[in-house]
């Protein structure tokens, strides 16, 4: 069964500091990995995409690709009260549908 | 706001019913794929059409169909509906049939089956 785990949570920070959330994936032929955010009672919604291995950097987010180590994370620096939602950390499946697969979930709340 | 749209809102079905749910891809897209996200879990494949073909299913039993159609709209048809279904129905569409293409997610389907 392949997997991607994340940390439930929840994950508190001040607002102003860095959110660090983190994913590992069990499919070493996976090529593509993905973060969501959701809100609650909302879909997902597609805030970063990461293909090499390193970083990506998009305004606060910054999205790290490990995949000797197998190993995927996003941070947001500065986090402000709207980051508080569920991160989601997905995988594709190296396969010809490339479905996503993806973890539980990691609930962040901002505090002002 | 992805341009992807779902129909219905909110459904409330009887266990053993059918139902149907729609999907309009975002513009450019040609390619759907569904998704279940039960409460507190991240969402699960169900299955992805590509040009009208299905390109790739999930765990989920045969009861749970689907179709895309020239337009690339979708449908995903559930037979003899379980207490188990209910659910977030989720439809994203890329842009192609093969991986690397991000998936947008459109607002979703909350089904409840009593």
């Amino acid at each position: 069964q392949k997997e991607v785990e994340q940390n439930s949570g929840p994950l508190s920070v001040p607002e102003g500091a860095i959110a660090s959330l983190n994913c590992t994936y069990s499919d070493r032929g996976s090529q593509s990995f993905f973060w969501y955010r959701q809100y609650s009672g909302k879909s997902p919604e597609l805030i970063m995409s990461i293909y090499s291995n390193g970083d990506k950097e998009d305004g606060r987010f910054t999205a790290q690709l490990n995949k000797a180590s197998q190993y995927v994370s996003l941070l947001i620096r500065d986090s402000q009260p709207s980051d508080s939602a569920t991160y989601l950390c997905a995988a594709d499946s190296g396969g010809s549908n490339y479905k996503l697969t993806f973890g539980k979930g990691t609930l962040l709340t901002v505090n002002p | 706001e992805t341009g992807v749209t779902q129909s219905p809102t909110h459904l409330i079905k009887t266990r053993g019913q059918q139902v149907t749910l729609r999907c309009s891809s975002q513009s450019g897209h040609n390619t759907v794929s569904w998704y279940q996200q039960a409460l507190g879990q991240g969402p699960q494949f169900i299955f992805q059409y590509y040009r009208e073909e299905e390109n790739g299913r999930g765990n989920f039993p045969p009861r749970f169909s689907g179709l895309q159609f020239p337009n690339y709209s979708s449908e995903l048809n559930v037979n003899a509906l379980e207490l188990d279904d209910s659910a977030l129905y989720l439809c994203a569409s890329s842009a192609g049939g093969r991986g690397g293409y991000e998936q947008y997610f459109g607002p979703g389907t909350r089904l409840t089956v009593t």
